[in-house]
């Protein structure tokens, strides 16, 4: 069966430090893969997307930068945090040729002071 | 344009109350699926249904029901009996097949009803 985690589970850093979410996959090949982000208020604002090896479709224009150097590897980085950047963020895969739906992994929960 | 609306913001009910969360959506496409999850507060999203346009029959499964009609463009869940493990946000999400928001089978999600179940 497949799997999808997510690490850190939760993270606090200062404004100005830089970030690096990581999302991986198991039990698939070569997904789609997608970042999510979840302000509080409850809207799910889709980052970030990507359909193979080094392919990153960007959603929103921001600090934010998407990377996939393995086929189930996805990371999600930033240079220099904003306080805006708070929020959930959730990772997500899709199988090829599947009937669209997506499955989540748990989820990083960042606080930026 | 695609569009997810889930007018429903929060709802709130007794234990063993029958609850139903609304979601409308618009799209040009013919060809679509639509979907049902559930986060609890724990975070995660977790996938429940899928639904393709061409397939109007009503689902059941356990205490919930679905109930999609094209001809109001609405798809709605319905839990019967509700429990207090029900409590939780619900998002409704429209993928188009062949619409140029399918690239990358992307996702279109409403804001969610927050439902919550009081013992």
């Amino acid at each position: 069966s497949q799997t999808i985690h997510q690490w850190p589970a939760t993270l606090v850093q200062p404004v100005g430090s830089p970030l690096s979410l990581e999302c991986t996959v198991e039990g698939t090949s070569n997904p789609n893969l997608y970042w999510y982000r979840q302000a509080a208020g409850r809207g799910l604002q889709l980052l970030f997307y990507s359909v193979g090896i080094g392919q990153i479709s960007s959603e929103v224009p921001q600090n934010l930068s998407a990377s996939r150097p393995q086929d189930r590897q996805f990371i999600l980085s930033s240079k220099k945090l904003l306080l805006s950047d708070s929020g959930f963020y959730l990772c997500a895969w899709r199988a090829r040729g599947s009937s669209y739906e997506q499955y989540f992994g748990p989820g990083t929960r960042l606080t930026v002071t | 344009a695609q569009k997810v609306t889930q007018a429903q913001t929060e709802i709130s009910v007794v234990e063993k109350e029958d609850v139903t969360l609304d979601c409308v959506y618009e799209t040009r496409d013919t060809t679509y699926y639509l979907f049902w999850y559930k986060q609890p507060p724990s975070g995660e999203l977790v996938f429940l249904i899928r639904r393709n346009s061409f397939d109007e029959q009503n689902e059941i499964s356990g205490r919930y029901s679905w109930n999609f009609q094209k001809s109001t463009s609405s798809f709605n869940f319905t839990i019967t009996a509700s429990q207090v493990v029900d409590s939780a946000v619900y998002f409704c999400a429209l993928s188009e097949v062949y619409g140029t928001y399918n690239q990358g089978g992307k996702l279109i999600f409403g804001q969610g009803t927050e439902l919550s179940v009081k013992p």
